[in-house]
């Protein structure tokens, strides 16, 4: 079965630099969710979206900014990046209706040099 | 900030079955008790949800408390692959609700 796809899987860049995530949701999911786990923490939520409108917001900072397209796929935009960017970024989907669980991708590990 | 609490970590024999408590003593009636394990630095993976009724899959069983305030994921026959993190977190169902990863529990399948 389809999964949740990231790209890339590995990024290096050094501080100051823009990057971005790219996630491909599972077939006929509608909404999709970012998430950042730091180095030994928990992944903490920063954006989600459904339908192609921003739903929710978490801790994601300024510099950032996210966007899902007419074909459901998003992009995570990191800009000014600084070394605590160094993390793990999940992409997970959902579809639609009620009483659904979220599906994640295997990340992307960006590190900033 | 995550409605659940859980132990840091546990320790269970490898063909035991490995039962992972949590506490939702504030969860409201429309919220779901979902169970997601991170295995070293993958993406969280879904395992299993319920309202009130136990439910159980080909992975586990979660069996809920009839005040619903608490909850136990049942791993029947663990492996050492079922090695990981494990999270209990409350959610409204909804399509586009968010989830909100907690400390988890850290499972150790010993040989």
């Amino acid at each position: 079965a389809a999964g949740v796809i990231q790209s890339p899987r590995h990024l290096i860049k050094e501080k100051r630099e823009t990057a971005t995530l790219k996630c491909y949701p599972i077939p006929r999911h509608d909404t999709v969710y970012w998430y950042q786990q730091g180095p030994g923490q928990d992944p903490q939520f920063l954006i989600s979206f459904y339908e192609k409108m921003q739903s929710d917001k978490g801790s994601i900072p300024d510099r950032f900014s996210a966007q899902q397209f007419s074909d459901y796929h998003s992009e995570l935009n990191m800009s000014s990046l600084e070394l605590g960017d160094s993390a793990l970024y999940f992409c997970a989907s959902s579809p639609q209706g009620m009483n659904t669980e979220a599906f994640f991708g295997q990340g992307t590990r960006l590190t900033v040099v | 900030d995550a409605k659940t609490t859980q132990p840091t970590s546990m320790d269970c024999a490898e063909g035991r079955a490995a039962n992972l408590p949590c506490n939702h003593s504030t969860i409201s009636g429309n919220e779901y008790v979902y169970w997601y394990r991170q295995i070293h630095s993958q993406g969280p993976q879904y395992i299993i949800h319920g309202l009130k009724n136990n439910e159980t899959n080909e992975m586990a069983s979660l069996i809920i408390t009839e005040d619903r305030k608490s909850s136990t994921l049942i791993l029947p026959h663990a492996t050492l692959r079922d090695t990981a993190v494990y999270y209990c977190i409350v959610r409204v169902a909804y399509r586009d609700d968010k989830i909100i990863f907690g400390k988890g529990t850290r499972l150790h399948i010993l040989p």
